[in-house]
């Protein structure tokens, strides 16, 4: 089956632009989680969606959001980027997100400038 | 809240040498996952341990999972230039921490021809 496909790969944005980034899981998994990675902080926890709902949400500034669709989708946008966000956004699909283990995407590659 | 530490750091191995990785939490772990991450990409998912005293092997890799559930290791026998990346390990917070995996800083592993 399709794993995790996140698009696009490779983003460049502008300090003070906006950004969305989308995830696609795995068929029938209903949660979707999104992580930013960077080198000083690594993982971190951004948010949890299940059936459209935010069910957890990480230490991260409003200027990041998200939103799940019916179909599962998710997106997340950063909006007044700034040189710190640049990352890789990482999602991952879950069953639940109950002990049903996690499927990480490719990930996000950012880059503000 | 939870922190999960990992030694070593890095690690450089002849090919064909065993090691292990350690993974400490500083609270009980509920679920303890493995990943492996190739430079710049997603997370490869290797292993789901729940229960005090889990091992479960894939290959060449073994996780254990400590019977007082804080502490998680994974070795790899005979290692080879495929194992080489960065390992990390997650740690579902139990209930109400939805999506939400503690990741510690990563074992970047080298393997030397």
């Amino acid at each position: 089956k399709a794993g995790v496909t996140q698009t696009p790969r490779y983003l460049i944005k502008t300090r003070g632009q906006q950004v969305t980034l989308s995830c696609s899981p795995i068929s029938g998994h209903r949660s979707v989680s999104w992580y930013q990675q960077t080198p000083g902080q690594g993982l971190q926890f951004l948010f949890e969606y299940f059936s459209e709902t935010q069910r957890n949400k990480g230490n991260f500034p409003g200027r990041f959001s998200g939103r799940q669709f019916s179909n599962s989708r998710s997106e997340m946008n950063v909006s007044t980027l700034e040189l710190g966000d640049s990352a890789l956004y990482l999602c991952a699909s879950s069953l639940r997100a109950a002990w049903d283990g996690y499927t990480f995407g490719s990930g996000t590659r950012l880059t503000v400038v | 809240s939870q922190e999960l530490e990992q030694s070593p750091q890095s690690l450089i191995v002849q090919e064909g040498k065993n090691l292990t990785i350690n993974c400490t939490s500083s609270k009980t772990l509920y679920g303890l996952y493995w990943y492996k991450q190739k430079y710049g990409e997603g997370l490869i998912f290797l292993m789901m341990l729940q229960k005090g005293g889990e091992e479960k092997s894939h290959e060449k890799i073994t996780a254990k999972l400590d019977e007082k559930k804080q502490q998680s290791s994974l070795h790899i026998t005979a290692s080879q230039p495929s194992h080489a990346g960065i390992y990390l390990c997650g740690a579902d917070g139990g209930r109400g921490s939805q999506g939400n995996l503690i990741f510690g800083k990563g074992t970047k592993l080298s393997v030397k021809p």
